[in-house]
């Protein structure tokens, strides 16, 4: 199984502030990369797929990058209801798996 | 717009059986194959199953294999997981989410509000 990896776990940020969290593969998967959002008790909401595209609705602050086995997810100037879980999960093969998650905390 | 409803969910001793449904609405659900995605309490996320748009093809997580069968029917707009063999690790949230494609590319654009299995004597 290919292995997704996040950093950091945990970050603390204010409004306004631009975050970024890495997520890398254990094996290239090309662009084959997923970002979600999850808030406490929320199930999770799709924000990217192939690595860059966003999805319809979700603000252009938002920004997803990387190829092969490195990505990052990007937040600029974060807004308050951006004070979530991120996952990123790859769709290059059976099984598909997420990354243990990032928590966006208010600092 | 698309919604997705789950239901089922409650206490299963460790070895019986329970059985989830995901009533779906809001968009033509025999072209997407649509997949069961769970997580422990306080833990991330992890993909359980998939099956095809018109239930041809299946495929599950480690975990869950042998004993978790993803089935669908078409004309109730309905996804099924029944569990059996349950162990204390299955507890979980369930959700299903629907897939961006006919066969499964896991792609999760939407998803269920979730229904809790606890498994526990």
């Amino acid at each position: 199984d290919i292995q997704m990896t996040q950093s950091p776990s945990s970050l603390s940020a204010s409004v306004g502030d631009r975050v970024t969290i890495a997520c890398r593969a254990s094996q290239n998967i090309r662009s084959y990369l997923n970002w979600y959002q999850q808030k406490p008790g929320k199930a999770p909401k799709f924000l990217i797929n192939v690595a860059s595209s966003l999805q319809s609705g979700v603000p252009s602050r938002f920004n997803g990058s990387g190829s092969g086995t490195d990505f990052t997810l990007t937040i600029n100037s974060l807004q308050p209801e951006d004070f979530a879980t991120y996952y990123c999960q790859q769709s290059s093969g059976t099984p598909p798996t997420f990354g243990q998650g990032t928590t966006v905390e208010i600092k | 717009q698309v919604q997705l409803v789950e239901s089922g969910g409650g206490v299963g001793q460790p070895g019986r059986s329970l059985r989830l449904s995901c009533a779906a609405s809001g968009f033509s659900f025999s072209d997407y194959a649509m997949n069961w995605v769970r997580q422990a309490p306080g833990k991330g996320l992890e993909w359980v199953a998939v099956v095809s748009h018109d239930g041809s093809n299946t495929h599950y997580g480690d975990s869950v294999k042998g004993r978790f069968t993803i089935s669908r029917d078409n004309s109730k707009n309905t996804l099924y997981l029944q569990m059996n063999s349950l162990r204390a690790e299955d507890t979980a949230v369930y959700y299903c989410a629907k897939d961006s494609d006919y066969f499964g590319n896991y792609n999760f654009d939407s998803w269920g509000q979730g229904t809790l299995v606890i498994v526990s004597s």
